[in-house]
């Protein structure tokens, strides 16, 4: 079954700290790699997808990457307005209807 | 374009009570996803409609959840009867088509069991 870890689970910046975000996955063949971003008491809203490993996708001041294992989310001079939960899922290729499986996300608050 | 509209908002009821809440998809989109999310973890799928048929519900509790999309539009999951354990978000997805990840969600149901 395929799986996703994100680390850490909660993350505390100063605003202008850069930092990155991991997530670990195993997967039977990967389709696509996806990153939401989810603020409290609303719904996960898409920024990325990836597909294979050496991929970049760049949205302000967030980056996402990709290899065989993983993918990073960093953020660069971070905001206090990029407070967020970020979520990380998978989608396999053995699925036929292309289910996504979600981590945990991580839980990032900037202080100004 | 309008979003991917759910309600309630908030539903707050006692154990071994039924309800129901309800999903607009995006006009358009062919897929439409039912996630559960319990507080600090990820989003679970719990059934996948491809216009108004189901492809994946295996995650889905039967003995006690059901959902229906009609004519391939609206759609509605239904609890009976709820379960402490089921206090959580139920977030209404939809996309295009299958397999595109970039789904668009609402902004969800919260429901504690009491």
């Amino acid at each position: 079954e395929d799986q996703v870890t994100q680390s850490p689970e909660a993350l505390r910046l100063q605003e202008g700290e850069s930092s990155s975000l991991n997530c670990s996955y195993t997967v039977s063949g990967l389709r696509g790699l996806f990153w939401y971003r989810q603020d409290p008491g609303k719904g996960p809203e898409f920024l990325f997808t990836l597909y294979s490993a050496g991929e970049e996708k760049e949205k302000e001041r967030l980056k996402a990457t990709l290899t065989k294992k993983e993918s990073f989310l960093h953020i660069t001079a971070p905001k206090p307005e990029d407070s967020a939960t970020y979520l990380c899922a998978v989608q396999g290729l053995t699925d036929s209807w292309g289910k996504l499986q979600f981590g945990a996300g991580t839980q990032v608050v900037v202080t100004p | 374009e309008a979003g991917v509209a759910q309600s309630p908002r908030y539903k707050i009821i006692e154990k071994r009570q039924s309800v129901a809440f309800w999903c607009n998809p995006i006009s358009g989109h062919a897929t439409l996803y039912w996630y559960q999310q319990i507080l600090g973890q990820g989003p679970k799928l719990l059934i996948q409609f491809q216009n108004n048929g189901v492809v994946d519900d295996s995650q889905l509790p039967k003995d006690r959840f059901s959902a229906e999309r009609l004519k391939g539009v609206d759609s509605t999951l239904k609890i009976q009867p709820a379960k402490l354990e089921d206090s959580a978000v139920y977030l209404c997805a939809s996309s295009l088509e299958a397999g595109s990840g970039g789904y668009t969600f609402g902004s969800g149901t919260r429901l504690t069991v009491v």
